[in-house]
């Protein structure tokens, strides 16, 4: 069955820190790994993606790791803000599926 | 304005009356697809069209139908709504490459709440 296993399920850290998400997937045929973010009343939407011939992919203060001999992928928001407080999403998928979704993650940066 | 729109927002009803959530996107998408969200449970896919008169089951569709007639609109329909249906649903829609490959953004709608009592 294709899972991907996320965590904390929530998380709280303060302005200016690092929030650090991270998912694990046990299909070796995933093959894209994008991140959705979602505000309180709004659907997600896509924040970042990355796929496994690179280890890392950086979008402003937003960087996905991945580490395909682990078959593990991390979303690390630096220098956390206020408006950064939602529910994170990690997914993946492979060639001819459909995305399979992580249970998300509430994160909650204080002022 | 690119969009994927969802109605009614909201909406309360009673066991075992027939339902229909609208789904309609204006982006000319071949993928549709509807999710519950719960909390603890994430996103879960219900059912999904790749395009017009192919839907297929994801994994919770038991109880629910869907329809692709036109390539816009993705309903959702719950023939006979049961208290455990109550969830907040959203509909997705994405490009379709040739190669059938599902590596494109996905667009969610801004979700139904739905109360069955």
């Amino acid at each position: 069955q294709q899972q991907v296993k996320q965590s904390p399920q929530s998380l709280i850290v303060q302005k200016g820190g690092i929030s650090i998400i991270n998912c694990a997937y046990e299909n070796t045929a995933f093959d894209y790994f994008p991140w959705y973010q979602q505000f309180p009343g709004k659907g997600p939407a896509l924040l970042i993606a990355i796929r496994p011939d690179v280890s890392e992919k950086k979008e402003g203060r937003f960087t996905i790791s991945f580490n395909k001999s682990a078959k593990q992928f991390s979303l690390h928001i630096m220098d956390s803000q206020p408006g950064d407080s939602a529910t994170y999403f990690c997914a993946a998928s492979m060639r001819y599926s459909t995305l399979t979704f992580g249970k998300g993650t509430m994160l909650l940066v204080s002022p | 304005e690119a969009q994927v729109t969802q109605n009614p927002r909201y909406l309360i009803t009673v066991t075992g009356k027939k339902l229909t959530v609208t789904c309609s996107q204006n982006m000319n998408h071949e993928y549709m697809s509807w999710y519950r969200q719960d909390p603890g449970l994430g996103l879960r896919q219900i059912y999904y069209s790749m395009n017009v008169e192919v839907t297929d089951k994801g994994d919770v569709p038991e109880g629910y139908k869907v329809s692709r007639k036109e390539k816009r609109n993705f309903p959702l329909i719950l023939e006979s709504p049961s208290p455990n249906q109550t969830s907040l649903y959203f509909c997705a829609s994405s490009p379709l490459r040739l190669a059938g490959n599902f590596q494109e953004t996905q667009y969610f709608g801004p979700g139904t709440r739905l109360l069955v009592l």
